[in-house]
């Protein structure tokens, strides 16, 4: 079947614009993750999603991030004014609820800010 | 807080066997994974220890010493295509989430 999904696989912005990442999990996985990897570097958990739930913000760096999911499927990760530090991959991961299961992981979108 | 230390960097030749350590300090510990990452590529599921001991999955295996906060991920008769990073990651459930911390990765480079 289809595995996780990114869109766009590469953006580049200027700074100070908003971006807009898309992440499409895998059809029934109710635990979606997103991370941000910059170049060289392990991944940097951001935000977290189960079913339901109020998500765990806890990752996001600043007050310029955020993210939606929309009818327990599909994930958007929102960056307000984006800053140069922002460049990284953006890696969306899902998973089934049990704490056994192993995450899935994207292509990821690769971002760059000028 | 949540750490997990492993070597930055490491090399060894095909046909060897490499272990590839990790520790960590979690508050809420709740299973530990590790991951495989080819260059420009996303993270690949390899192992997935909870409970103490040793897992062995055809040439990779993993072990996990909960009260000493340390893992290894022992791979064997190493081929050029493993030469990729690895990830340590620690499932933490702490604030009544369950997330997955990840360590900064191993890059381990093969040689003939």
């Amino acid at each position: 079947g289809a595995g996780v999904s990114q869109s766009p696989s590469n953006k580049v912005t200027e700074k100070g614009k908003d971006v807009e990442l898309r992440c499409d999990p895998i059809s029934g996985h109710t635990a979606l993750y997103w991370y941000r990897q910059s170049l060289g570097q392990g991944l940097e958990f951001l935000i977290y999603f189960q079913g339901n739930s109020a998500p765990d913000k806890s990752g996001l760096p600043s007050d310029r991030f955020s993210a939606e999911r929309t009818g327990g499927s599909v994930s958007t990760l929102t960056i307000q004014r984006t800053q140069q530090e922002d460049s990284a991959v953006y890696l969306c991961a899902s998973s089934q609820p049990k704490s056994s299961y192993e995450q899935y992981f994207g292509p990821g979108t690769r971002l760059t800010v000028t | 807080g949540q750490n997990i230390d492993q070597p930055t960097e490491m090399t060894a030749t095909e046909g060897a066997i490499v272990q590839i350590n990790c520790t960590y300090q979690t508050s809420g510990f709740n299973g530990l994974f590790w991951y495989q990452q080819h260059a420009g590529e996303a993270p690949t599921f390899l192992s997935y220890n909870v409970l103490d001991g040793l897992e062995e999955k055809g040439r990779f295996s993993s072990f996990l010493s909960r009260s000493k906060g340390y893992s290894y991920l022992l791979l064997k008769e190493l081929q050029m295509k493993d030469s990729a990073s690895y990830l340590c990651a620690v499932r933490d459930f702490s604030g009544g989430y369950n997330k997955l911390i990840f360590g900064a990765g191993t890059r381990l480079a093969v040689h003939p």
